[in-house]
């Protein structure tokens, strides 16, 4: 089975621009999350959905973020304005809720605003 | 100013030893634990879980341990290789929803 696919892996972008983050995550299951990854603290879950609907949004940061997931298949997570400080590493994970919680991450995707 | 990042710890192994990376829990209401690997440049791979019913579960040379009276859980790695280089997550879930919390992670570096 493929996992969860993120796109882009790499992206540098200038500040003040938009970044949209994309995710596939793995056929069949039924919760999708996204984390940000820094060196100053660590990963921390940003949002949850759970059958396409949003749960606890508590970990985005502010309004300049948003996600969204159109179908069980798809999810954004997008940032405008872009700021430096938003440099960071995005992961995608989904799991299924019968399988004992496992979240299974993405590759990620490799954010830098110059 | 001074930046101050995450300090990971760190453990430094002879390859052929085994390795013990230890985690300690801060929610006594965690019903579901589980060790991550992450290789530079990945995501967190997932390794091995065990729930609180257990205190100990084995995998292909791993085996997760859990002390539920000292919030303690550990992951032991047998016979370490080049390739166990990463850092290592243990992250709980609480039952609240389908979510984890990870701890801060350690970097365990193979020594050939």
């Amino acid at each position: 089975d493929a996992g969860v696919i993120q796109s882009p892996r790499h992206e540098v972008t200038e500040m003040g621009q938009e970044v949209t983050l994309r995710c596939k995550p793995i056929s069949g299951h039924d919760y999708l999350f996204w984390y940000r990854q820094t060196m100053m603290r660590g990963l921390e879950l940003l949002i949850y959905f759970n059958n396409n609907v949003p749960i606890d949004d508590s970990g985005m940061p502010e309004d300049r973020f948003s996600a969204k997931m159109p179908n069980a298949s798809f999810s954004t997570l997008k940032i405008q304005p872009s700021e430096p400080r938003d440099s960071a590493v995005y992961f995608c994970a989904s799991s299924r809720s019968s399988s004992g919680n496992t979240i299974y991450f993405g590759e990620g995707s490799w954010l830098t605003v110059v | 100013g001074e930046s101050v990042g995450l300090h990971l710890p760190t453990l430094s192994v002879q390859e052929g030893d085994n390795s013990i990376i230890n985690c300690a829990y801060s929610n006594s209401a965690s019903d579901y634990f589980i060790w991550y690997k992450q290789e530079s440049g990945k995501g967190p791979q997932f390794i091995i879980d065990i729930r609180s019913n257990m205190d100990k579960r084995q995998g292909q040379r791993v085996t997760v341990l859990l002390n539920k009276t000292v919030k303690h859980l550990s992951l032991q790695i047998a016979a370490t290789q080049p390739g166990d280089s990463a850092v290592y997550f243990c992250a709980e879930n609480n039952n609240a929803g389908n979510m984890l919390t990870f701890g801060g992670g350690t970097r365990l570096m193979v020594k050939p």
